[in-house]
């Protein structure tokens, strides 16, 4: 299975907000609401920030959402923070035999 | 507190093998459904295979079929990654999660690098 594709990078200033796009087909992204998306600092594990398209674990601040059109999956950073910059993945349910498939990965840069 | 902590990794020759263990504490372990997840050096997330709660039923990804064999140990809260056969390109930091959201992992490991060089 390949990867879900996002951008490599986007950039924002503080304050400003950022749209991170995660593609797939009609057989993953286009047919499960199971999106989910990670935020993943250097040197550190992977933290869940939004699960199944657009649920917020709880301490995951408001200004991370998520939404679904069709085949493509985004997840949107608003009132971008300089503590935001860093690696994001999403990461969808593809089939019950193969489970799951991350995105490209997305670095997110505070100018 | 929930913790996840692997061990296990190291620099191996190519053809050997190697398991991968991650103890888990803070939570019902049997209750979770539990995951690995790879990190080639500066390359993106792969995730690798999964494991039901009691052990009964796995799931991989399409490339590590064949060579990586997920199991646990719900005695003593432990779950681990035979990886046979090792080769170059499974040079990277691994992870083990726990699949404590729908279809998500909630909590993770801080990861064990595995490097796999003659």
């Amino acid at each position: 299975q390949s990867a879900l594709t996002q951008p490599p990078s986007v950039s924002g200033s503080p304050g400003q907000s950022v749209t991170i796009s995660c593609t797939g087909t009609n057989s993953d992204i286009g047919y499960y609401n199971r999106v989910s998306w990670y935020q993943k600092l250097p040197g550190t594990a992977p933290k869940v920030i939004i699960f199944e398209v657009s649920n917020r674990p709880s301490g995951v601040p408001d200004r991370f959402s998520g939404s679904k059109s069709g085949n493509t999956a985004s997840l949107t950073i608003s009132g971008l923070q300089a503590e935001d910059e860093a690696d994001y993945y999403c990461m969808s349910f593809i089939s019950p035999t193969t489970p799951y498939v991350f995105g490209t990965g997305t670095k997110v840069t505070v100018l | 507190e929930v913790q996840l902590v692997e061990s296990g990794g190291g620099l191996v020759q190519p053809g050997e093998s190697l398991r991968l263990s991650c103890a888990a504490s803070g939570f019902s372990f049997d209750d979770y459904w539990m995951h690995w997840v790879r990190q080639a050096p500066g390359k993106g997330l792969v995730w690798v295979s999964e494991i039901k709660t009691d052990g009964t039923k796995t799931n991989y990804a399409d490339s590590m079929k064949g060579r990586f064999t997920i199991s646990r140990d719900n005695a003593k809260n432990t779950v681990f990654l035979q990886i046979n056969s090792l080769r170059a390109e499974d040079t990277g930091v691994y992870y083990c999660a726990r699949g404590g959201l729908p279809f998500s992992l909630d909590y993770w490991g801080q990861g064990i690098l595995v490097t796999v060089s003659s």
